[in-house]
Formats: structure tokens, C-alpha cells, sequence
């Protein structure tokens, strides 16, 4: 089964608008990285966050992290059409050596 | 553009053809992996190949087989395949195989079997 849960499933908002995902985990981490995908590309690596940080940040890019409660957010300001893609989180749950994803937010940005 | 390349970009063979999909990168990257990803879910892990070696097979049947000839080199043979095998099937590279560090993904095979 997948490690992480996000949400919402999808989100749609307006150019310009900031918009926040949201990813729970279930177990102890290294670190958890964000990755985009635009449809039927490869995933691209956005940002990573390592499991005794609690903020990064990357341009428009901003992630939380908080290892008690076993989630993240990611932060994307100022919203361009460019955007819309699915955003999946992942993680390496300790010990096993690889990424596990979860099951991605669909975002779209409208004109 | 990506630095890890896969072909063919798509591919549609019959439940009794053997076909293979590569993958290359020229990162010098050290850890390279093969998942499987149905349309609207997250990608899958198959395989992970760390120094050349095979040290992850999450249990996927035998008519999937890896190879990786070199460290730059992956390819992913199949056979007797089935209908619900179609999906797009993505390489990935990273430094070390060791899910710390970032994976650069191919733009994927996109695999129809009929």
C-alpha cells in the first residue's frame, strides 16, 4: 500500500491565487521530497525536505514538515497556468532504502 | 528534456511478443529503478538496481525482467504479457540507492498490450 495520503485529490484555482496540498505519512522518515508531473511526462523533483528541518524553501516553492503529526504541505505562490500538473509527495520510510508515493493532487490553474 | 531517456515513447505489442524497453542516463548516477504507473495513480516501484546490482524486486511477476548491462545502461524485458499491464512505465536515476537523494525520471513508455 502507499506510505502517503494528500490533499485534496484535486484543487482548481485562479492565476495568481496561492495554492496549499497537503500529504500524511504513516511512517518514521529521512526526508520526503515533492515532485511534479505534467500529463503523460516523467515526475520532476521540486524540493526535498530532510526530517529534522521544519521549512524550505524554493522560489514560488514553500514546504512544511511536521514529523509529530506525520505530515507536509506544499506552498506554491502566485499560481501561473504553468502549474497545472499532478503534485505527488514521497517518502523514504526508514530502513527501506526507496520512495514510496502517494497518491498526488491534481492541480489546475485557470486563466 | 530530461537527462535520463527511454524508448520506445510508446509501444504496443501482442499478449505473446517479447519486446524490451531501455533506459540511459549519463549522470553518473549509481542507482536506477523502473515504475509502473496506471493512469490517474502514483507511480509504482518495480525494481531498483544499486551499483549494477538488483537490490529491490517488489515482488513483480516473472513476464517483467530488469537487466542492467552497465551503470548507465536499463532495460526492462517483457513477455506474455497481459491487458492490465498497459501503463506507463517510467526509469528513474539518483546518486545512491539509498532514498535520500532526488530521483530524475525519464518521460516514461507509454505500453499498450492488446
Amino acid at each position: 500500500s502507499q506510505q502517503g495520503e494528500e490533499d485534496p485529490q484535486a484543487l482548481s484555482i485562479q492565476e495568481g491565487e496561492n495554492a496549499t496540498m497537503n500529504c500524511s505519512y504513516k511512517t518514521s522518515i529521512n526526508n520526503l521530497q515533492w515532485y511534479r508531473q505534467n500529463s503523460g511526462r516523467g515526475l520532476v523533483h521540486l524540493i526535498l525536505i530532510r526530517s529534522n528541518e521544519r521549512e524550505k524553501h524554493s522560489g514560488r516553492l514553500r514546504v512544511t514538515l511536521d514529523t509529530s503529526k506525520k505530515s507536509s504541505s506544499l506552498l506554491i505562490t502566485a499560481s501561473r497556468a504553468a502549474d497545472t500538473a499532478s503534485y505527488f509527495c514521497a517518502t523514504d520510510p526508514r530502513g527501506a532504502q526507496k520512495l514510496v508515493f502517494g497518491q498526488g493532487t491534481r492541480l489546475t490553474i485557470n486563466p | 528534456d530530461t537527462e535520463v531517456t527511454q524508448t520506445p515513447k510508446h509501444l504496443v505489442m501482442g499478449m505473446t511478443n517479447k519486446k524490451s524497453l531501455k533506459c540511459e542516463q549519463h549522470m553518473g548516477h549509481r542507482a536506477m529503478y523502473w515504475y509502473k504507473q496506471k493512469a490517474k495513480k502514483p507511480p509504482e516501484l518495480m525494481f531498483v538496481y544499486s551499483y549494477e546490482k538488483l537490490s529491490i524486486n517488489e515482488s513483480v511477476p516473472s513476464r517483467f525482467s530488469p537487466e542492467c548491462p552497465n551503470s548507465s545502461l536499463l532495460n526492462l524485458h517483457l513477455h506474455a504479457l497481459q491487458p492490465e499491464d498497459s501503463a506507463l512505465y517510467l526509469c528513474a536515476s539518483s546518486p545512491r540507492g539509498d532514498g535520500n537523494s532526488p530521483l530524475h525520471f525519464g518521460n516514461g513508455t507509454r505500453l499498450t498490450v492488446t
